[in-house]
């Protein structure tokens, strides 16, 4: 069954550095997404990437993040200058662009350490 | 924004007993409801949808409901079984698709066997 990867499983980084994150999304889907999940918190929408552009992103995207699909099979999140409430799990997801077709595949999340 | 209020937080029922989630949304414009369920150590995953158009949508053991008025939705697991046992995600988005997902706190539901 195909399935969204996400890699590294955890990550940790000194403040002020640095992280790309890297997904792999399923072949044939065309909207990307990227989600977190700060330890004992909601599951949060980052932002959405559709043809090669961002569709959608949240107030939590600020310029220290930024998205990038820089081949045909890889799609990247970079945080630039980590700081310590960046520390969380980051869920990268992949659907397909049919009308009406909804379902999201998330991959297994990367868990991003700041210290 | 969209805010989604989940409870309970956590929830145990015996092998056999059925489980019900509830959810509220705020906003009114809302019309795509999944829900997902995580295990240890992987992402959310899909169990079932509904859309603003539909009441109650039904897969063998698993039904959720709908209830615009209310602005609320309930995920119901008949016949639970210890694989059940996950933590469950309500979310909810204005798009009609898994677009933009606000999502509730989560259950942690265990079936004891």
């Amino acid at each position: 069954e195909p399935e969204v990867t996400q890699t590294p499983s955890h990550q940790v980084t000194q403040m002020g550095q640095e992280v790309i994150l890297r997904c792999v999304p399923i072949s044939n889907h065309l909207y990307f997404y990227w989600y977190r999940q700060i330890l004992g918190q909601k599951v949060e929408f980052l932002v959405s990437f559709y043809n090669n552009e961002i569709s959608e992103k949240s107030e939590i995207f600020d310029d220290q993040f930024s998205v990038e699909r820089p081949d045909g099979s890889n799609f990247t999140l970079k945080i630039r200058s980590t700081k310590l409430e960046d520390s969380a799990m980051y869920f990268c997801a992949s659907s397909e662009a049919l009308p009406g077709n909804t379902e999201a595949f998330f991959g297994q999340g990367t868990r991003l350490t700041v210290v | 924004g969209e805010n989604v209020e989940q409870h309970p937080s956590t929830l145990s029922v015996q092998e056999g007993d059925s489980a019900v989630i509830k959810c509220t949304y705020s906003d009114s414009a809302s019309n795509y409801f999944p829900w997902y369920k995580q295990e240890l150590g992987k992402g959310p995953q899909l169990i079932i949808d509904i859309r603003s158009n539909v009441g109650e949508k039904k897969d063998q053991r698993i039904a959720v409901t709908l209830n615009k008025t209310a602005k609320h939705f309930s995920l119901h697991i008949t016949e639970t079984q210890p694989e059940d046992s996950a933590v469950y995600f309500c979310a909810a988005s204005i798009s009609g698709s898994a677009r933009q997902l606000t999502f509730g706190s989560g259950t942690q539901l265990t079936v004891l066997p």
